[in-house]
């Protein structure tokens, strides 16, 4: 199972909105709406912002939405902030294995 | 509050086996799916394996099938990983994580270091 596709980086000034996007398959982000998103800050574990396309657990600030068209999920940041700066990961179940398969990762830097 | 501590890693030879534990604490343990997953320092996490409430139902990644077996114990709030048969390419942060369905991960433990190295 391959990952899913990633921009490299994004970056944003303070205040503006970044959007990530991750681009994956039928058997995956196109056929299920079990799309998550995951925040990572170095050395720390990752932290899930958003399931299910666009669900926020509970205490995430909901400067974070999700969304999906296709094969293609949608992270978008609004009102960044300086504490926004850290790697996000997609992930989505995959029926070709049962599994579930991440995203490339994608670093966001504040400006 | 939700709480996944692992434990277990550490150095070991190519061909060798190792045991990871991960003790939960904070929900009830026996009603949650539970995954295991593991990162490379400076890469994306990658998916190993899950198992089902009561242990009956487990699945792994092409890479670790045959060669992991996943297990728990309810009954004293632990998740456990065996490895066996390990190569340089495992060389990991390998952590638990709890199930909000469908193999997504919403509480993660802090991770343990595993190296395979001669």
């Amino acid at each position: 199972q391959s990952a899913l596709t990633q921009p490299a980086s994004v970056s944003g000034s303070p205040g503006q909105s970044i959007t990530i996007s991750c681009t994956g398959a039928s058997s995956d982000i196109g056929g299920h709406d079990y799309v998550s998103w995951s925040q990572q800050h170095p050395g720390k574990a990752p932290k899930l912002i958003i399931y299910d396309v666009s669900k926020r657990p509970s205490g995430v600030s909901n400067r974070f939405s999700g969304s999906k068209s296709g094969n293609t999920a949608s992270l978008t940041i609004s009102g960044l902030q300086a504490e926004d700066e850290a790697d996000y990961y997609c992930g989505s179940y995959t029926s070709s294995s049962g599994g579930f398969v991440f995203g490339t990762g994608t670093e966001v830097t504040v400006l | 509050e939700v709480q996944l501590v692992e434990s277990g890693g550490g150095l070991v030879q190519p061909g060798g086996s190792l045991r990871l534990s991960c003790a939960a604490s904070g929900f009830t343990f026996s009603r949650f799916w539970m995954h295991w997953v593991r990162q490379v320092p400076g890469k994306g996490p990658e998916w190993i394996s899950h198992i089902n409430t009561d242990g009956t139902t487990t699945n792994y990644g092409d890479s670790v099938k045959g060669r992991f077996t996943t297990s728990r114990d309810n009954g004293k709030n632990t998740l456990f990983l065996q490895m066996s048969s390990l190569r340089a390419e495992d060389t990991a942060i390998y952590y638990c994580a709890r199930d909000v369905g469908w193999n997504q991960a919403d509480y993660w433990g802090p991770g343990t270091l595993v190296t395979v190295s001669s």
